[in-house]
């Protein structure tokens, strides 16, 4: 128990579907991100969000739309999405100030797009 | 850009001696890590080492830097069943850390 909280933690949905990932945390951390894993490949940074400001879009598609209302939660709004896209996809919080770069990652959402 | 290679599969016979290698491209990288992902879960940190230090042991953990080489280690000494799992390496880079594919150790009896 990382006291990262990933809900849904299945998904399965239509290319035409809308759907959301929510994450949330209650750790005090004020940094909050998105992370892709597909097999095979290195585990991709989406985006990252600190004090709720987003300072990194690693180049993610326009049909993954991420959301941080405040710096407990975060969410990956999901729109006409690609087969391709099917993929775990984990949120990970860090501590504010100077650290060793250890990020608490949730269990994950296992996306898969039909 | 930056970039963090691993080899993808391990298989060791339990009680055995485990390496997981990994190479890095960013010299610059603060830190370096080891990651542990168990079945069904998230990544969780195992190790870290300072980029000006060569060794880091921990317990059955030991953790090897050459950073002329720009290659990590990681060797799990007397392996368990329960060291099955998929090992990230990833590397500092500013604000985010740098992820290879994982090293999946399968462990047999």
């Amino acid at each position: 128990e990382t006291g990262v909280t990933q809900t849904p933690r299945h998904l399965v949905m239509g290319m035409t579907n809308k759907k959301s990932l929510k994450c949330e945390q209650h750790l005090g951390h004020n940094a909050m991100y998105w992370y892709k894993q597909s097999a095979k490949k290195p585990l991709e940074l989406m985006f990252v969000y600190n004090f709720k400001e987003q300072t990194e879009n690693n180049s993610v598609p326009s049909r993954f739309s991420p959301e941080c209302p405040n710096s407990s939660h975060l969410f990956l709004h999901l729109h006409t999405l690609q087969p391709e896209d099917s993929a775990l996809y984990l949120c990970a919080s860090s501590p504010p100030g100077v650290n060793t770069g250890e990020l608490f990652f949730g269990e994950g959402s296992r996306l898969t797009v039909l | 850009g930056e970039d963090v290679e691993q080899s993808l599969f391990l298989s060791v016979r339990e009680g055995d001696s485990s390496v997981i290698n990994c190479t890095y491209t960013d010299s610059s990288s603060t830190y370096l890590y080891w990651y542990k992902q168990e079945p069904g879960a998230g990544l969780q940190l195992l190790t870290y080492i300072f980029s000006n230090m060569d060794m880091k042991q921990d317990q059955r953990l030991t953790v090897l830097l050459n950073k002329k080489d720009k290659h990590l280690s990681l060797r799990i000494a007397d392996t368990q069943t329960g060291d099955s799992a998929i090992y990230f390496c990833a590397e500092s880079n500013t604000d985010k850390l740098i992820f290879g594919t994982g090293t999946r150790l399968q462990v047999f009896p």
